[in-house]
């Protein structure tokens, strides 16, 4: 069965810090990656996603993502955070028909 | 193009009513998604339509949860009746078949509060 594990339930950053949330999962098959982000108060939103090719992914507002197949990981990245990145991070995989969701990261940029 | 909508956002109901959750999709995407997040957990799959017809209901948790998409466009899920750890926010999400059917598009979710 698919799984999903992020390592930090929590992240405190300050602003302009470096940001990296690790994901890891488990499926034997060909699969495709997300992330998804939850701003305060609003819904789910694609932030990015990988499917084939250039294992390393860029995404909205400056995130990227790479994905290591050896290390089954997909973890995302970005090089400066602003306070506007405070929100919940999901991500997720899909092996088959539905879409799979890790426990999430909360994030908070302290300015 | 609209997103897609669910109602009502909120919804708080005593143990043993029934509620009724709505989704209405982007226009035209045949795959049509139930997830559901109970407090400080992870997002859990329910189900999945294709079109009117249900491709996978494993993540429905009992026979209290019941799903319909007539016609294949909005969607209702009904919990009935309710009991007190289905609290939660339910969030939909539809996707074409097609080049782009693994890029779900959510709904803004309904939370659900059984006091």
């Amino acid at each position: 069965a698919q799984s999903v594990s992020q390592h930090n339930h929590h992240v405190i950053l300050s602003e302009a810090a470096s940001l990296e949330l690790g994901c890891n999962y488990s499926y034997g098959g060909t699969v495709n990656l997300f992330w998804y982000v939850q701003y305060p108060g609003q819904h789910l939103q694609l932030l990015l996603k990988y499917f084939s090719g250039d294992p390393l992914v860029k995404g909205i507002k400056g995130f990227e993502a790479e994905f290591i197949k050896s290390k089954f990981s997909f973890n995302l990245r970005k090089p400066s955070v602003q306070w506007s990145d405070t929100a919940e991070y999901f991500c997720a995989v899909n092996g088959g028909d539905k879409v799979i969701f890790g426990p999430g990261t909360s994030l908070s940029v302290i300015p | 193009e609209a997103g897609v909508t669910q109602f009502p956002s909120h919804s708080v109901i005593e143990k043993g009513q029934t509620v009724t959750l709505r989704c209405d999709p982007i226009s035209g995407h045949d795959n049509l998604y139930w997830y559901r997040r109970v407090m400080g957990k992870e997002i859990k799959f329910l189900l999945h339509f294709v079109k009117e017809s249900k491709q996978d209901e494993s993540g429905m948790p009992n026979n209290r949860f019941l799903a319909e998409r007539t016609g294949g466009t909005y969607s209702t899920l009904k919990v009935q009746p309710a009991e007190l750890e289905d609290s939660g926010v339910y969030f939909c999400a539809s996707s074409q078949t097609g080049t782009d059917y693994y890029g779900y598009t959510f709904g803004s979710g309904t939370r659900l509060t059984v006091v």
